[in-house]
């Protein structure tokens, strides 16, 4: 079955900086794949997205890559702001079928003042 | 308010009792899925129903989780027995086929904790 590793799991960065979280699938059969940020006591919000029939895809100060040769998908967030502060967790899942969507261990992001 | 509903919001029981969970999806969605949580950690996939037939379980779903969705609607989650590992956020996120958007959409969860 799928299986979803996600580095760092924890970050820190000054705000405004950028921040870059890092994910790898091992199902090459995988073409959909979210991101979610979960904050204290709430469930996982959908941020973004991607499909396997692109590479990149941009919202605002967020952006997703996907390498499909090298299964690695990434989440960019630019200019980032206390708010940003989150769990972020990303997933994968096969679009076109009734599948479950599997997620990465998340990574805790912390944005200094 | 439009977006998945899960009730209770927090359930303390003692080891033995027996719980249940309800999700109340967003409205048309024909996908529900259960997942648990626990502190540190990603979703983990328990079940999932599209409409009222329930198509996958996960082998962490035991003997003792039973989960229902009778009219395709709402669902419930139902632990037996309960034991103290099961403390666990429980997470239920529903999704719509529609076209190539399959997009999840998940609730506040209900915080189990077995004493």
């Amino acid at each position: 079955g799928e299986n979803v590793e996600q580095h760092p799991s924890t970050l820190s960065v000054q705000e405004g900086d950028s921040a870059v979280i890092k994910c790898t699938y091992s199902d090459s059969a995988s073409n959909y794949f979210p991101w979610y940020k979960q904050e204290l006591g709430k469930g996982p919000q959908l941020i973004i997205d991607i499909r396997s029939n692109v590479g990149e895809k941009k919202d605002q100060r967020i952006a997703v890559t996907l390498n499909k040769t090298a299964k690695h998908f990434s989440l960019h967030i630019t200019e980032t702001q206390p708010e940003d502060s989150a769990v972020y967790f990303c997933a994968a899942s096969i679009h076109s079928s009734a599948s479950k969507i599997i997620f990465g261990s998340g990574t805790r992001l912390s944005i200094r003042p | 308010d439009t977006g998945v509903s899960q009730n209770p919001r927090h359930k303390i029981t003692k080891r033995g009792q027996n719980v249940t969970f309800r999700c109340d999806p967003i409205s048309e969605h024909n996908r529900l899925y259960w997942y648990r949580q626990t502190l540190g950690q990603g979703p983990e996939f328990l079940t999932y129903f599209q409409n009222e037939a329930q198509l996958e379980k996960s082998r962490l779903l035991s003997d003792r989780f039973s989960a229902e969705r009778p009219k395709g609607s709402f669902s419930t989650l139902e632990i037996q027995r309960t034991e103290q590992g099961d403390s666990a956020m429980y997470l239920c996120a529903s999704s719509q086929r529609r076209g190539r958007d399959t997009e999840a959409f998940f609730g506040q969860g209900t915080r189990l904790t077995v004493v």
